[in-house]
């Protein structure tokens, strides 16, 4: 079975401050790891994903995540926050067996950005 | 790049009717198509995958006659919240499958009055 753990439901940063967002994952497997960010009322739009080759991964607007096998973790970063990036984000893994493979999805954390 | 459609984006239905909830790939084919349901400032938790020409796959804790799935055609895959009841009421969003990873509809909040 596959899991993530996403630490701090909520996360407030000033604007142009760093972004640092926790997600830890459990896998029997070597997994597939994804950051989603969803604005309300809305769907999940892919912001990154790893799927074994570069342990550093960057995404779109600005964010990259890194993966660390030694720490089971896949932390989302952004050097500079924008007040668009005011969002709820999760951390999904899935098993890499296909298209078939489901995604596990963390309980999400609610980026707030102030002035 | 893949688009995904959902429809509607939201409903409101009395209680004990059925709404039916569409996904399309519009610029793909979609073998897998997964639904899923949200709870307010909650996470995504996985119903059931569908897959084209056969019959879906649930979760654990899903009833599948009231949550019917059908996908009929590698682009449509609906799901039909049957004999709806308040408790139903939720945000469902689609997701098609693709070799270079998952597209996601927009979501439809159900509101069962």
């Amino acid at each position: 079975a596959q899991s993530v753990t996403q630490l701090g439901s909520h996360v407030s940063v000033s604007e142009g401050a760093l972004v640092l967002l926790r997600c830890n994952y459990s896998s029997s497997v070597p997994p597939y790891l994804f950051w989603y960010v969803q604005y309300p009322n809305q769907g999940l739009q892919l912001l990154l994903k790893y799927t074994s080759a570069a342990t550093l991964v960057k995404g779109i607007n600005g964010f990259e995540a890194e993966f660390k096998k030694s720490e089971t973790s896949f932390h989302l970063t952004k050097p500079s926050a924008h007040m668009s990036d005011a969002a709820e984000y999760f951390c999904a893994v899935s098993d890499n067996t296909g298209t078939a493979s489901k995604l596990t999805f963390g309980t999400g954390t609610r980026l707030q950005v102030t002035l | 790049g893949a688009v995904v459609s959902q429809h509607p984006s939201w409903v409101i239905c009395k209680s004990g009717t059925s709404v039916k909830i569409e996904c399309r790939s519009l610029d793909f084919q979609a073998t897998t198509m997964f639904w899923y349901r949200q709870f307010p400032k909650q996470s995504l938790m996985l119903m059931a995958t569908s897959n084209e020409g056969s019959k879906a796959t649930y979760e654990q804790g899903v009833e599948k006659d009231k949550f019917l799935i059908n996908h009929a055609s590698l682009t449509l895959s609906t799901l039909t919240v049957t004999s709806a009841h308040p408790e139903d009421s939720s945000f469902y969003i689609c997701s098609a499958a693709r070799v270079s990873g998952y597209t996601f509809g927009s979501g439809t909040r159900l509101t069962v009055v």
